[in-house]
């Protein structure tokens, strides 16, 4: 089964609202990171947040982790149309090489 | 700059036959190298990663191989492709520096199976 899944599967929402998704996990992890995916494109990296980390910021985007409820978040404020995409939460866990573990993403669309 | 290259973009094979996609690196050096499946557009499925040339493991035993004969070249092949070997296949690299492992994706090959 995936580490990461995430809730909702898709979101629908008009621009200058705020986006949440969530991710679970279920093992320790080292960190984890937020990627979007525009169709048919590859990943982008957004954001990584470290297992010893609470809260992180970029931009617009605004990461919290919460290891006790094995559970992140990423909020995406004043949404734009160009925010449509999947995005998607993986997981790295210590002994891994780096190996990243994918949940099912979120859909977003952000109507104009 | 790095930059990753994947080719070709799309590809339509006849079940049966073989297959070749390639994975390029440039401007950095001993990168850790992934190969990924992505079904119907949702969550990735890690399929093969290497840590060095010619060092190779596998994450899902399938009917799919990968090889890594130079340090910045990265290659997911098939002696004989299944249908459901369809999907969108997606490399990528990281640097393993302070275990953040962020990975860089290439743009990814649409593979559809006749």
């Amino acid at each position: 089964s995936q580490q990461g899944e995430e809730d909702p599967q898709a979101l629908s929402i008009q621009e200058g609202e705020n986006a949440t998704m969530n991710c679970s996990y279920k093992t320790s992890i080292n960190n984890l990171q937020w990627y979007r995916q525009n169709s048919g494109r590859g990943l982008v990296h957004l954001i990584l947040i470290r297992s010893n980390e609470r809260e992180k910021h970029s931009g617009r985007l605004r990461v919290t982790l919460d290891t006790s409820k094995k559970s992140s978040s990423l909020l995406i404020t004043a949404s734009r149309a160009a925010d449509t995409a999947s995005y998607f939460c993986a997981t790295v866990v210590r002994t891994s090489y780096g190996k990243l573990t994918f949940g099912q993403g979120t859909i977003l669309t952000v109507h104009p | 700059s790095q930059t990753i290259h994947q080719w070709p973009a799309t590809l339509v094979q006849p079940v049966g036959s073989p297959l070749s996609l390639e994975c390029t690196v440039e401007g950095t050096s001993n990168p850790n190298l992934y190969w990924y499946r992505q079904a119907a557009g949702r969550g990735l499925q890690l399929l093969f990663y290497s840590v060095g040339i010619g060092q190779i493991s596998s994450e899902v035993p399938q009917n799919l191989s990968a090889s890594r004969p130079q340090d910045r070249q990265f290659i997911l092949s098939s002696k004989k492709l299944l249908l459901s070997d369809s999907g969108f296949y997606l490399c990528a690299w990281s640097v393993p520096r302070h275990l953040s492992y962020e990975q860089y994706f290439g743009p990814g090959t649409r593979l559809t199976v006749t």
